[in-house]
């Protein structure tokens, strides 16, 4: 059964860099059928996308936090991270790592979904 | 703000039937992209519990469905139990925001 496992500091310091690694148990990383990404909640709001990316490194990014977040994979430990730079108090969130499942309709090729996600870590910005 | 809308709260005694609603633009869910919906119960994470408008994921009881039309969705449960109470998200992809998106979330009571 695939699980997913957030890991991380869970304070971080204003204008900092934060820095999230999910390891993936009970299932290849490397799989072409999936997608892996990152989406986060932060206090009495809602889910929020992050960035999804493919094994073979192809990235996605919410435009809204494009400028600061690099999403990296390193498939030799079965492991996707997530850094953001510059974080701010609206940083603070529940941070969750998931697998995507891409598939194509009639028309679009851009139907993800999450269907397994990790546990969440709850990452606070202040000093 | 999302650029799909959910009412923030719904409620029903048990074994009623709720509806969930989602409202989006023709830039998603009436463009159209496939809408997902998930359940987050308390302390825990949030769980598929319908993707391509319509269809559960092994494990999810039949109670659950979901249907679209135009620029709106919506989550029907039937048979309301306690353990169903807790947050719903509906989510797709938005061509305008060129990413994918949530809505604010349902939280559901069980009177």
């Amino acid at each position: 059964q695939l699980q997913l496992q957030e890991s991380g500091p869970g304070l971080v310091k204003p204008s900092e860099t934060l820095a999230l690694t999910c390891t993936v148990s009970g299932g290849s990383i490397s799989s072409s059928s999936y997608y892996w990404g990152w989406i986060r909640q932060p206090p009495g709001k809602g889910l929020e996308w992050i960035a999804t990316i493919y094994y073979s490194g192809s990235t996605f990014y919410n435009p809204s936090l494009k400028s600061r977040v690099t999403i990296s994979v390193d498939s030799s430990k079965n492991q996707f991270s997530l850094r953001l730079s510059s974080v701010t108090a609206a940083d603070t969130a529940v941070y969750y790592c998931a697998r995507i499942r891409r598939y194509c309709s009639m028309t679009s090729c851009l139907q993800d979904y999450m269907d397994v996600w990790g546990k969440g870590t709850t990452v606070t910005v202040s000093s | 703000q999302s650029v799909l809308t959910q009412s923030p709260s719904v409620s029903g005694a048990p074994g009623q039937r709720v509806t969930i609603s989602c409202t989006g633009s023709s830039s998603n869910i009436g463009a159209p992209y496939d809408l997902h919906w998930y359940q987050r119960l308390p302390g825990t994470a949030p769980k598929l519990l319908i993707y391509g408008n319509n269809n559960r994921p092994s494990g999810v009881p039949d109670r659950f469905s979901g249907s679209t039309s135009g620029t709106s969705a919506s989550l029907a449960i039937t048979g309301l139990q306690a353990e169903d109470e807790g947050d719903y998200y509906c989510q797709t992809y938005d061509s305008s925001l060129s990413g994918w998106v949530f809505g604010g979330g349902t939280k559901l009571t069980v009177l």
